[in-house]
């Protein structure tokens, strides 16, 4: 399994505090991404980094905030959280070869009351 | 843009008999088409992929899947199916090579009954 570790995996917080999820990887891969799971929805893209402080946003990406200061971390921020934050949060790395494989992390269930 | 349709969302099948998850796609342009499975309370790991080339790929787990441009389809297919094989599946097409383009289907999830 590729190395990749997500913290917490578990958390419950209330509306209006900010939460920050960490995913850190072992590969050194280049590429890295937040995704959310909601039931009916699928997967959707919300921030992704293609290297040291270089981030873009994805599909869903508004109330949220990212940071890659290292290769190896890659920092998920709900400024200020909403129930509809309610998720599950994947985190994903690639090498950026073209078309090479997402490689997932366990994910981290967040739940905002 | 394009868009990834999973027609349906369960699917119920007994131990050993075939299974077909079906995925159609929309775009005007050349597409990459991959699987994903998702076990119970883990992440997403590749089943297979569609690049180029042969229209029927193989993957893991003695899944594979067929490429038919014309019914801009990529169903997942497996003559004989195990109780290990409960899992929700996603169909997932890009097409423009980064891994950030990528749009993922609603998911389907396979239930595996004895």
């Amino acid at each position: 399994d590729a190395g990749i570790t997500q913290s917490p995996r578990h958390k419950v917080t209330e509306t209006g505090t900010p939460v920050t999820l960490r995913c850190h990887q072992t590969e050194n891969h280049r590429y890295m991404y937040w995704y959310r799971q909601d039931p009916g929805h699928g997967l959707r893209l919300i921030h992704y980094s293609y290297g040291v402080k270089d981030t873009d946003k994805g599909e869903v990406s508004d109330g949220y905030s990212v940071s890659r200061s290292k290769t190896e971390d890659f920092l998920l921020t709900l400024e200020s959280a909403t129930s509809s934050q309610t998720s599950v949060y994947f985190c994903a790395i690639s090498t950026g070869q073209y078309n090479s494989p997402l490689h997932f992390g366990n994910g981290t269930r967040l739940t905002v009351t | 843009a394009q868009s990834v349709t999973q027609l349906d969302s369960q699917v119920p099948v007994f131990e050993e008999a075939p299974v077909e998850l079906r995925c159609n796609y929309s775009s005007s342009v050349s597409v990459y088409l991959f699987w994903y499975v998702q076990y119970p309370n883990q992440g997403l790991q590749l089943l297979l992929k569609y690049l180029s080339g042969s229209t029927l790929v193989k993957g893991i787990n003695g899944f594979e899947a067929e490429f038919n441009k014309s019914q801009t389809s990529f169903h997942l297919r497996k003559p004989s199916v195990h109780i290990s094989d409960t899992a929700e599946y996603f169909c997932a097409v890009s097409t423009q090579g980064g891994s950030e383009k990528l749009v993922f289907g609603k998911g389907t999830k396979l239930t595996v009954n004895p």
